[in-house]
Formats: C-alpha cells, sequence, structure tokens
C-alpha cells in the first residue's frame, strides 16, 4: 500500500520569502516521489523527483525537495518564492516493489503567494 | 506544453448517456495513464496501458473501460454516466524504459460535467 499525506491545505508567504510545502508518505518498500504542479485550467506540471542518491532533489522554476527517510518526508522548497509559483502543488509517491506504475497523490496544498 | 494532447476540453452531457475521451500520448511514449480528479477523492489512478496492452487498474468503475490503440493513443470510455461521474480526466504518459523510475506527463485534462 502507498499513501501519501500534505499536512497543510493551504500555504501563505510573501513574495521574497522561503516557501515550504510539506509532505509525508507511506509505502511498504523504498519509495519513489514526485512533486507536481497545478495551475488554475491547466493540466499538472512535473517539477521533480526523487529516485535514489542524493536526498536533496533540484528541479524547475527554482524549486528542490529534500528526502528524509526517516521521517518519511519529501518537503518541497524555494529559497525565494515569486507571485507566479501560486498554484495548487501535489506531493506523490510510487512504491518500488510495485508493479503497475501507478502514482498515489496527495490531497494537494494551494500555495498563495502575496506581493 | 508536456506534449499530451486529451480532446475534448470540456464536455456537458446528461445522466446515463455514454462519452469517450481521448488521449495522445507524447511522442515515443508507450505508457498510458488516466487519472480522475474530483473535489471530494482528489486525484485517482484509473488505469494504465502500455504498448497497447493493460498493465494496471485502480479505482476504475465497471461503467468506464478503456483501450490504447496502434499508434498509441488511448481513449477513456464512460457510460451509464452519473452526476458522481462529474470530474477532471487526466491522460499521462511515460517512456518505459525497465527501469521504473519514469516520469508521468499529464496533458491538461477534459472536464466533464453530468447533469
Amino acid at each position: 500500500a502507498q499513501s501519501v499525506a500534505q499536512p497543510e491545505d493551504q500555504v501563505n508567504v510573501a513574495e521574497g520569502n522561503p516557501l515550504t510545502v510539506k509532505c509525508t508518505y507511506s509505502v511498504s518498500g523504498n519509495p519513489y516521489l514526485f512533486w507536481y504542479v497545478q495551475y488554475p485550467n491547466r493540466g499538472l506540471q512535473f517539477l521533480l523527483k526523487y529516485i535514489t542518491g542524493d536526498n536533496l532533489v533540484k528541479g524547475s522554476y527554482g524549486f528542490e525537495a529534500e528526502f528524509n527517510k526517516s521521517q518519511t518526508s519529501f518537503h518541497l522548497k524555494k529559497p525565494s518564492a515569486l507571485v507566479s509559483d501560486s498554484a495548487l502543488y501535489f506531493c506523490a509517491v510510487r512504491d518500488r516493489r510495485s508493479n503497475d506504475y501507478k502514482l498515489s497523490f496527495g490531497a494537494g496544498t494551494t500555495v498563495t503567494v502575496r506581493a | 506544453d508536456s506534449g499530451v494532447t486529451q480532446t475534448p476540453k470540456h464536455l456537458i452531457t446528461a445522466t446515463g448517456q455514454r462519452v469517450t475521451l481521448r488521449c495522445s500520448p507524447r511522442s515515443g511514449d508507450l505508457s498510458v495513464y488516466w487519472y480522475q480528479q474530483s473535489l471530494d477523492q482528489g486525484l485517482q489512478f484509473l488505469i494504465h496501458y502500455y504498448n497497447g496492452e493493460e498493465r494496471a487498474k485502480g479505482n476504475i468503475l465497471e461503467r468506464f473501460s478503456a483501450q490504447q490503440f496502434p499508434d498509441l493513443h488511448s481513449e477513456l470510455n464512460l457510460s451509464s454516466l452519473e452526476l458522481g461521474d462529474s470530474a477532471l480526466y487526466f491522460c499521462a504518459s511515460s517512456v518505459r524504459t525497465g527501469r521504473e523510475t519514469d516520469t508521468q506527463y499529464f496533458g491538461p485534462g477534459t472536464r466533464l460535467t453530468v447533469l
């Protein structure tokens, strides 16, 4: 079984401040972890993924995420948020042992960056 | 733009009707996935096809079916529609490399409204 929790429905930050979107996961084995972003009336855009190796993953648009196995977390971060980062963010997980390739998504976190 | 296309963008129909949603994967991608996004259930995996063959089923109702054609495009058929089927339906595609680390790239979605 695999699941993701995004504990915050909403995150509000001022432009220029650091942005963190939290994600914790649960899988039977080791995880593949992903972050996607959804802008209004658009599909999901891939930001980054953790497969193996370095726990700090760098992705698109200045985002990065840190994999923490002991805390089963994969928080998304951006050092300096932009108003254009306002969107809905999804964390997703897949169990490495799974053969079905399905992604299990969290409920999403709405990020609002105020000017 | 992810390179995944979906038609139509919007679909409005009545209960009891049948509709077909179409997806064209990115050039070269062999895998197609269907997901349903609704307010109450979030993003749910429906089904995965690889090179024309069904590989995995998720929370897909018996009233729903899908197929992937020789040109790799896919169709999701929804029949005996109910009000609760109103949702955003996403298609995603990926290249299966055998290392199971493939990123799924999502299309813009089809918004289905059942009246």
